[in-house]
């Protein structure tokens, strides 16, 4: 039984560029969340999306967009980076409907701006 | 919004001892889960536990929903316990709401 994945694992880039980070969500799981952990910090919600529809968004810009694709899986998109987007970035999934349900993050993927 | 508050922020055990870390929360939830962050970065499932108490192994836990808060005992800690221990809890939407966290270092 397949777990949460992330990609990629590791990733640089310099102030004002633009990034990309994946996830599939554990076998059989409908629902991913998006949650951004900096250093020394609990996570942080970003949005989850359920049906190819973002359903609930945290305290983050318009900067931060997402998208989920048919079979479940779903990219997190950051335009215009600060350097205070560095931080590690953590996926879960689990069901929607009927919940509330066991949630499981994937290993993360760590963000570097500079 | 809800505020979860963990304690203590630190702790130092000495391999072998015992160990209490609280969570408290400041409304009524759905859910409540108990997470193990090694030092990759890694969320690890402890305990999913809105209410009632449950045990895996050496670690065990309780959650008092009507008096908002949860309880994670670690016993006869190993070197391998240490990280940083996570509660989060859930109002609505699978939307989970996480504490800052309590940094356990175990020395051998």
């Amino acid at each position: 039984d397949a777990g949460v994945t992330q990609s990629p694992t590791h990733l640089i880039k310099t102030r004002g560029q633009q990034v990309t980070l994946r996830c599939s969500p554990k076998s059989g799981h409908d629902t991913v969340s998006w949650y951004q952990q900096a250093l020394g910090q609990g996570p942080q919600f970003i949005f989850q999306y359920y049906e190819e529809e973002e359903r609930q968004r945290g305290n983050f810009p318009d900067r931060f967009s997402g998208h989920q694709f048919p079979n479940y899986s779903s990219e997190l998109n950051v335009n215009a980076l600060w350097l205070g987007d560095s931080a590690l970035y953590l996926c879960a999934s689990s069901w929607y409907l009927d919940g509330p349900y066991e949630q499981y993050f994937g290993p993360g993927t760590r963000l570097t701006v500079t | 919004g809800i505020q979860v508050e963990q304690s203590p922020p630190d702790l130092i055990l000495q391999e072998g001892a015992n160990s209490t870390l609280r969570c408290n929360f400041s409304d009524s939830v759905n859910n409540l889960q108990w997470f193990h962050q090694n030092p990759w970065g890694q969320l690890i499932n402890l305990f999913y536990i809105p209410s009632g108490t449950k045990q895996n192994g050496r670690l065990s836990a309780t959650t008092v929903a009507t008096e908002r808060y949860s309880l994670l005992y670690i016993s006869s800690s190993q070197t391998t316990d240490s990280g940083v221990y996570f509660c989060a809890v859930e109002q609505y939407g699978n939307k989970l709401v996480f504490g800052a966290g309590t940094i356990l270092r175990v020395k051998s």
